[in-house]
């Protein structure tokens, strides 16, 4: 069995200040990791995701993540964001032996000038 | 390519009705996904595809739900009768490559009254 864990439901931010969600999974093989993103009133997009290989993944829109294997986390940062990165940010995995892709809860990023 | 594309976007229906829900997934795909999305249980997985054929259903609530997908370009997920609890957002999904990429659909909204 496995779980993602977003420990943060809800973050504000200034605009222009860096973000971090905070995103831990737990599972008894290696996973492949995922973040999506959520606009308002619109499906998931894919962000960013982890297969293998180096543990720092760079997404669309200036947003990246390392994998932590040690602390079996997977969080997303971005350096300065946007107004327009309000949004629902979901962490997904898959286990490596397995086809059910587990998402966490979110969290809700809203971003003020 | 206009993405998945889902209706209606919106449903309001009273109990004990029957709703469909509609998908055309992204050209060439062949994995689609029915997922439902509640504030108490985020996004779970219901039912998924592979070349038209349904390989997991475990996610499906009970026997009043059923999936259908007589095409690689449309799908229907169908509820009957309905039930208040079924309130929730739809979303549909496909993707080329399994689980390493999904591309969702905006939703239906669906309020059973």
């Amino acid at each position: 069995a496995q779980s993602v864990t977003q420990l943060d439901s809800q973050v504000p931010v200034f605009e222009e200040a860096p973000v971090e969600l905070r995103c831990n999974y737990s599972s008894s093989v290696s996973v492949y990791l995922f973040w999506y993103v959520q606009y308002p009133n619109q499906g998931l997009q894919l962000l960013l995701k982890y297969l293998s290989g180096s543990t720092l993944v760079k997404g669309i829109n200036g947003f990246e993540a390392e994998f932590n294997k040690s602390q079996t986390s997977f969080h997303l940062r971005k350096p300065s964001v946007h107004i327009s990165d309000t949004a629902e940010y979901f962490c997904a995995a898959l286990p490596s032996n397995d086809y059910k892709l587990s998402f966490g809860a979110g969290t809700t990023v809203t971003v003020r000038a | 390519d206009a993405g998945v594309i889902q209706s209606p976007r919106h449903e309001v229906t009273e109990m004990g009705q029957e709703v469909t829900l509609r998908c055309k997934p992204i050209s060439g795909h062949d994995y689609l996904f029915w997922y439902r999305q509640t504030m108490m249980r985020g996004l779970e997985l219901l039912i998924y595809f592979n070349n038209n054929v349904p390989i997991d259903d475990s996610g499906m609530p009970e026997d009043r739900f059923s999936a259908k997908m007589p095409n690689a370009s449309f799908s229907t997920l169908k509820i009957q009768p309905s039930e208040p609890r079924d309130s929730a957002v739809y979303f549909c999904a496909s993707s080329l490559q399994g689980w390493e990429k999904l591309f969702f659909g905006s939703g239906t909204q669906l309020s059973v009254l």
